[in-house]
Formats: C-alpha cells, sequence, structure tokens
C-alpha cells in the first residue's frame, strides 16, 4: 500500500534549526512535496523535489533519497510565525499525491 | 499568479439542507480540480480529482450522490453537499492543477478552504 509517515509533533526554539523527517512508500514516484498549513486555512506550497539532493530556498531546504524513500524539511532560523504544520505528499505514478498527516511545528521563545 | 478562491469561507446550515461551494482559478485554467475534507488535527483526505467536462472520480468511501462535483469550465467547479448531516461538519478545501506551462503541471494550488458547520 502507499503511505506517509512523519512525526505528529516537534518542538523547537525561536532562532534555532528544526529538521522534520517523512518517509514514503507510493506505486511509483514522481515527486515528494511540502506544504505549510497554518490553523485554518489552507496549505501553501513549500517545495518540490523528484531527484536526490538538498534543495534551498531561503531558510527553508528540502532533501530527497529516493533510494531510501526519505525526504526532510530543513528549517533555519526559526520565527515565531514559522509554527504551523508541514504535510509531507508524495505523488505517485498516476501524478496522485498521497498525503501524510502531518507534523505540527511548536515554536517557542 | 496561481491563485485559487473558494466561496463561501465559512457556512453554517441546518441538518437537511444543500450547501454549493465554489472554487475558482482566477488567474489560470485549471485542467483538474481537487476536493478535499480535513477533519480537526487530521491530515488532508481526497474526495475527488475533477476535470474540466467530464465527470468526477471519487475516491473509495466517497459517497458521489451526496457529494455532488461539477467541473463547468477551466475555472470553476463546484461541490454541492446535498442533504447534509452534523458528520459533514468539516474543513472542505479544493485546489487546482494548471494546463503544461505555467503553473507547473505537477504543483496543486488550494484555495483558502470553506468551513462547514452542520447544526
Amino acid at each position: 500500500g502507499q503511505n506517509i509517515d512523519q512525526p505528529t509533533e516537534m518542538t523547537a526554539t525561536e532562532g534555532a534549526i528544526v529538521q522534520i523527517n517523512c518517509t514514503y512508500q507510493t506505486s511509483g514516484f514522481n515527486g515528494l512535496f511540502w506544504y505549510q498549513q497554518h490553523a485554518g486555512e489552507a496549505p501553501t506550497f513549500l517545495s518540490y523535489n523528484v531527484l536526490d539532493g538538498l534543495e534551498e530556498k531561503g531558510r527553508f531546504s528540502s532533501f530527497l533519497s529516493r533510494s531510501k524513500g526519505y525526504s526532510y524539511l530543513l528549517l533555519k532560523e526559526l520565527q515565531m510565525k514559522d509554527s504551523a504544520s508541514y504535510l509531507c505528499a508524495g505523488m505517485d505514478s498516476n501524478y496522485q499525491l498521497i498525503w501524510g498527516a502531518g507534523t505540527k511545528l511548536i515554536i517557542k521563545p | 499568479g496561481a491563485v485559487v478562491s473558494q466561496h463561501p469561507s465559512w457556512v453554517i446550515c441546518k441538518s437537511g439542507t444543500s450547501v454549493k461551494i465554489e472554487c475558482r482559478s482566477l488567474d489560470f485554467q485549471a485542467t483538474t480540480m481537487f476536493w478535499y475534507r480535513q477533519f480537526p488535527k487530521q491530515s488532508l483526505m481526497l474526495m475527488a480529482t475533477s476535470n474540466e467536462g467530464s465527470k468526477a472520480t471519487y475516491e473509495q468511501g466517497v459517497e458521489k450522490d451526496k457529494f455532488l462535483i461539477n467541473h463547468a469550465s477551466l475555472t470553476l467547479s463546484t461541490l454541492t453537499v446535498t442533504s447534509a448531516h452534523p458528520e459533514d461538519s468539516s474543513f472542505y478545501i479544493c485546489s487546482a492543477t494548471g494546463t503544461s506551462g505555467r503553473p507547473s503541471s505537477y504543483e496543486q494550488y488550494f484555495g483558502p478552504g470553506t468551513r462547514l458547520t452542520v447544526t
């Protein structure tokens, strides 16, 4: 079956770095997405990886290892506004997104 | 660019009535639109996928006669919750992908969501 696993909740300190891990099992693979979702709002796109390696985009970076079925989202210089849920989603061979349950990130001052 | 709107943002209705939610792509043509439901503290659950001019494809366990989806044009899809019951209360979110070119055919652009409360 298809499955996305990510931690339920993480806590980090303002100004620090946090890494949110995601493992995936999909029928075929057409890429891995990360979305940010603030409470009561719709998800917003953060990153898309389809090749192995690290993609850096400002304070956020996303890594993919296809052989390990593994990705992580790295957030640097954490700000209070980064408190949100982070959703990992794998795209299968039918270009369908398989969503993880999300990781709630709590930032403390 | 790549803006998706939803209307209404929130709605309260009585049990047994029907509610229509609109999803519009404002600055691109959406060949495919997706409808999701999200219960509190849970992940997004895909309800159905719709392509312009054709019938929607519903996920297993989603009643097509209860959740009517119409994708009449490349910029508009509607979800109608018929004979709503309190257990249908949820956050309904649509997303859209564009034609080849801009925006990327892989990325889904989400609407702001509609919070439905059935009393």
